[in-house]
């Protein structure tokens, strides 16, 4: 059975406060994303990245950055927290840049940013 | 800037009947997909209709795709109370991750 995991489902942190948020897959998918997803705005890309160590930005990298080390994970950072990043944040990843791939999404985490 | 614009924003049906969501989309597609959301979790995949395709059927699901008009539309039929979930269409997927709509919320009332 897929899986794609993420650390937390509920975080909670100061404003200023660096935060990482991870995600894991154990499909051996190529490709990772990140997404935040708020009301009105639907789920917009963050940054996804192709390959280890590669990185591509989204539609909304202002305010984050992503490392990729291993290919089963994908972390996505925070340097320094701030309230309009209160959001949820979704996870996916899919097998090689196929254009008729489905992506397989964590569970979440909901970021609350005081 | 979101590519698929799901309509209604929200709908409500009685257990039983069939629902109908459209998504309209503004660039040319090589596919679009509908993906579940439960409220507060991931997004699970539904169903993927490829470009070439008008019509995709799985399970109670059915999907249409009308290239020329840049639509598709999503029917659950005989609703159930666990259908009760926002959907999402999206196109893309390829090793630039997709591009979702703001999603149709449907109630399901017993």
């Amino acid at each position: 059975d897929v899986k794609v995991t993420q650390s937390s489902r509920y975080l909670v942190k100061r404003t200023g406060e660096k935060v990482f948020l991870e995600c894991v897959q154990d499909m051996d998918h190529e490709n990772m994303f990140w997404y935040r997803q708020d009301p009105g705005l639907g789920l917009r890309l963050i940054y996804f990245s192709y390959d280890v160590k590669m990185k591509e930005k989204g539609d909304i990298p202002e305010g984050y950055s992503v490392s990729r080390e291993k290919k089963e994970r994908f972390s996505l950072i925070l340097e320094s927290a701030s309230t309009n990043q209160t959001s949820m944040y979704l996870c996916a990843s899919t097998k090689l840049a196929g254009l008729h791939n489905e992506q397989f999404f964590g569970p979440g985490t909901r970021l609350t940013v005081l | 800037s979101q590519q698929g614009e799901e309509d209604p924003q929200a709908l409500s049906i009685q257990e039983g009947e069939n629902a109908t969501m459209n998504c309209s989309y503004k660039t040319s597609i090589n596919n679009l997909q509908w993906y579940r959301q439960n409220s507060g979790r991931g997004l699970v995949h539904l169903i993927l209709i490829r470009s070439n395709e008008r019509e995709k059927h799985s399970g109670r699901l059915r999907v249409t795709l009308d290239t020329s008009k840049k639509s598709s539309s999503l029917l659950i039929t005989a609703s159930r109370a666990a259908d009760t979930a926002s959907y999402f269409c999206a196109s893309g997927g390829g090793a630039d991750g997709l591009t979702f709509g703001k999603g149709t919320h449907l109630i399901i009332q017993p």
